[in-house]
């Protein structure tokens, strides 16, 4: 079993739909959470950065956390077709100055967003 | 921002030659960077992990003199991959995390091409 398990797609909605995006993991010892945009042949950024459980709000874009659940997901409201990439979550148990933290990615849903 | 840049884009070279990537943070100190690979449809996948001025931390199952890191300074890190066979082809990712903080910049990546 994958640490992060993470449905690859392809995900297609039409523009102006409510997007959801999932991961489920494992690992309980995770506590930080990232999503990431990759557009083809791009590197990832980062959009959404939240710590243990709860929800996070940043314009279109909402990231939950359900750490109860081993679950988080990303929601993405009034869709855009520049929205169309994929989709990548990353997880760590843990963040430092000084350590080497790791990231645990899913391996991403690809998403478009039909005009 | 936080900008990561990587040199070259995008490189095709003959069976047995050696490849050097630059990882560069162009407008932040980095203690910390990571080098990952990605294959076609798939995640990304940890590499190392490299600190400026120490030894890299390899992943299991990554060869240490295969694909040799050196993390000169604060906003520099290459990786080279030495003797690149065919089966090296894939997508090098470079990340980079700011001094004092949690979160991972990404590099827009190198598209390697061994023949």
């Amino acid at each position: 079993q994958k640490e992060v398990e993470q449905d690859p797609g392809p995900l297609s909605v039409p523009e102006g739909a409510i997007v959801s995006l999932n991961c489920t993991y494992s690992n309980s010892a995770f506590q930080y959470f990232m999503w990431y945009r990759q557009y083809s042949r791009k590197g990832p950024e980062l959009l959404m950065y939240t710590y243990s459980s709860g929800n996070k709000e940043d314009g279109r874009f909402t990231a939950q956390v359900d750490k109860s659940s081993k679950y988080i997901s990303l929601f993405i409201r009034d869709s855009q077709p520049s929205d169309s990439a994929t989709y990548l979550c990353a997880m760590s148990s843990s963040l430092s100055n000084f350590g080497n933290e790791k990231l645990t990615f899913g391996t991403g849903t690809r998403l478009t967003i039909i005009p | 921002g936080a900008v990561v840049s990587q040199h070259p884009s995008r490189v095709i070279c003959k069976s047995g030659t050696s490849v050097k990537i630059e990882c560069r943070s162009l407008d932040f100190q980095a203690t910390t960077m990571f080098w990952y690979r990605q294959f076609p449809k798939q995640s990304l996948m940890l590499m190392a992990t490299s600190n400026e001025g120490s030894k890299a931390t390899y992943e299991q199952g990554v060869e240490k003199d295969k694909f040799l890191i050196n993390h000169a300074s604060l906003t520099l890190s290459t990786l080279t991959v030495t003797s690149a066979h065919p089966e090296d082809s894939s997508f090098y990712i470079c990340s980079a995390r700011r001094a004092g903080t949690d979160t991972q910049y990404f590099g827009p990546g190198t598209r390697l091409t061994v023949l």
